[in-house]
């Protein structure tokens, strides 16, 4: 069976720091990581997915199959990063999203 | 359209009653999908149509849920005899394309379910 992990409920950085949002998976296969975003008042939405290697917003993603990782890292926070950010993972060949239980950011101005 | 929509956006009921809730995908999407969300928790995965067909209703939790989408387009999740163990936000989402690889999934603003 598959699991996401998001051992962190809550992250306080300061504005212009680093920020890493953890992200640890258990499943036997290759698995699609995604990240998801909900920023207040707003819909659950697409930030980025690990097939595309793309940098959204600045912030980046490296699958990393030896750790079953794929953090979240921005190099400068900015105060309109503060969010919930949410993990997930589509099993080979399944097509539905198996989420963890999110992180709230929130960036110090 | 203005994206996926869902009503009502609030619910409160008591226990033993049915509720249905509804999902309108963006027009033309392929793909719908509900998840559930409970308190704290990130959403889980109940069912999803292609078209009309349901293609997986593994995440249901009980046969008290059901979900139908008859013409392919608007989608009904119905939970019969409510508990209050079914208080959660249901979220919608659709798609255009059949691949989550390739395609985004675009979520609704979500119902907010009260079982009192």
């Amino acid at each position: 069976a598959q699991r996401v992990t998001q051992p962190e409920k809550l992250l306080s950085v300061f504005k212009g720091a680093p920020v890493e949002l953890k992200c640890n998976y258990s499943y036997s296969g290759s698995p699609e990581l995604f990240w998801y975003v909900q920023y207040s008042r707003q819909r659950l939405q697409l930030l980025l997915r690990h097939i595309s290697r793309e940098s959204i917003k600045g912030f980046t993603a490296d699958l990393n199959k030896g750790e079953t990782s794929f953090h979240l890292k921005k190099p400068f926070a900015q105060e309109e990063d503060s969010a919930m950010y949410y993990c997930a993972l589509v099993p080979a060949g399944a097509n539905n999203l198996f989420f963890g239980t999110g992180t709230r950011l929130t960036v110090i101005p | 359209g203005a994206g996926v929509s869902q009503s009502p956006r609030y619910k409160v009921t008591k226990r033993g009653q049915d509720v249905a809730l509804r999902c309108d995908p963006i027009s033309g999407h392929v793909s719908l999908y509900w998840y559930r969300q409970a308190l704290g928790q990130g959403p889980e995965f109940l069912t999803y149509f292609n078209y009309e067909a349901q293609q997986d209703k593994s995440g249901l939790p009980n046969d008290r849920f059901s979900a139908e989408r008859p013409e392919g387009s608007i989608s009904t999740l119905t939970i019969q005899r409510t508990e209050q163990r079914d208080s959660a936000m249901y979220r919608c989402a659709s798609r255009l394309g059949s691949s989550l690889s390739t395609d985004t999934q675009y979520f609704g603003p979500g119902t907010r379910l009260t079982v009192l």
